[in-house]
């Protein structure tokens, strides 16, 4: 069975610092993956998706930046973290179905 | 570009009454979408609910049912007798037979179901 991980669960951070955030799929092999990021009170947003290791494609500009160094492996990041990155992220990926799986995704606020 | 419009939360039912949570979508880069119904129950992680990819086919999951009609663009969610257990937050979404981008989200609807 396929199996997803994020971490960290929450975090808080003062704006400025750096973010990186963390997805792992097991069982799945060159799963698409995706990032999606919530805002309180707002939609699911897609980030980026990655259909192969090495290729990440941006959806929405949000100062953020994404990779895929493994093929089970999916890293969110950015330098310096704005207030209006507060929010949930949620990482994902598909089956042949087009059916997605999410994480438990990953509570960010900064201050 | 593509979007889904729904019922705007929170919605508030007692149990055994009906439910009907509205979704509208406008798909202009995808000729035949396929929609969705996902669902975050307290506690627990986004997960599927329906989907059904065929205009004029309906998709049945737990008790809610919900039909593509392509005609008014719409893939309205029901349930005859909603459960205290059905509380929780229900998003319409729809895609493209190429799953690689992903889907479109509507913004969620919170459901709360009272005994």
């Amino acid at each position: 069975a396929q199996t997803i991980h994020q971490w960290p669960v929450a975090e808080i951070k003062a704006v400025g610092s750096p973010l990186s955030l963390g997805c792992t799929i097991k069982g799945k092999s060159s799963p698409n993956l995706y990032w999606y990021w919530q805002a309180t009170g707002g939609t699911l947003q897609q980030l980026f998706y990655s259909i192969t290791v090495g290729q990440v494609e941006s959806v929405v500009q949000l100062n953020l930046s994404a990779s895929r160094p493994k093929d089970d492996q999916f890293i969110l990041s950015t330098e310096k973290l704005l207030l209006s990155h507060s929010g949930f992220y949620l990482c994902a990926w598909t089956s042949n179905t087009g059916q997605l799986y999410f994480g438990e995704g990953s509570k960010l606020t900064v201050l | 570009g593509d979007s889904v419009t729904q019922t705007e939360g929170p919605v508030t039912v007692s149990e055994s009454e009906s439910l009907i949570i509205n979704c509208t979508y406008s798909a202009t880069s995808i000729a035949y979408p396929n929609l969705f119904w996902y669902v975050r129950y307290p506690g627990e992680g986004l997960q599927l609910l329906l989907k059904v990819i065929t205009a004029g086919q309906k998709g049945s999951s737990r008790g809610f049912e919900a039909t593509y009609n392509k005609e008014t663009t719409s893939f309205h969610l029901q349930k005859a007798s909603v459960q205290e257990s059905d509380s929780a937050v229900y998003y319409c979404a729809l895609g493209e037979n190429n799953y690689a981008q992903g889907l479109t989200f509507g913004l969620g609807t919170r459901v709360s179901v009272f005994p």
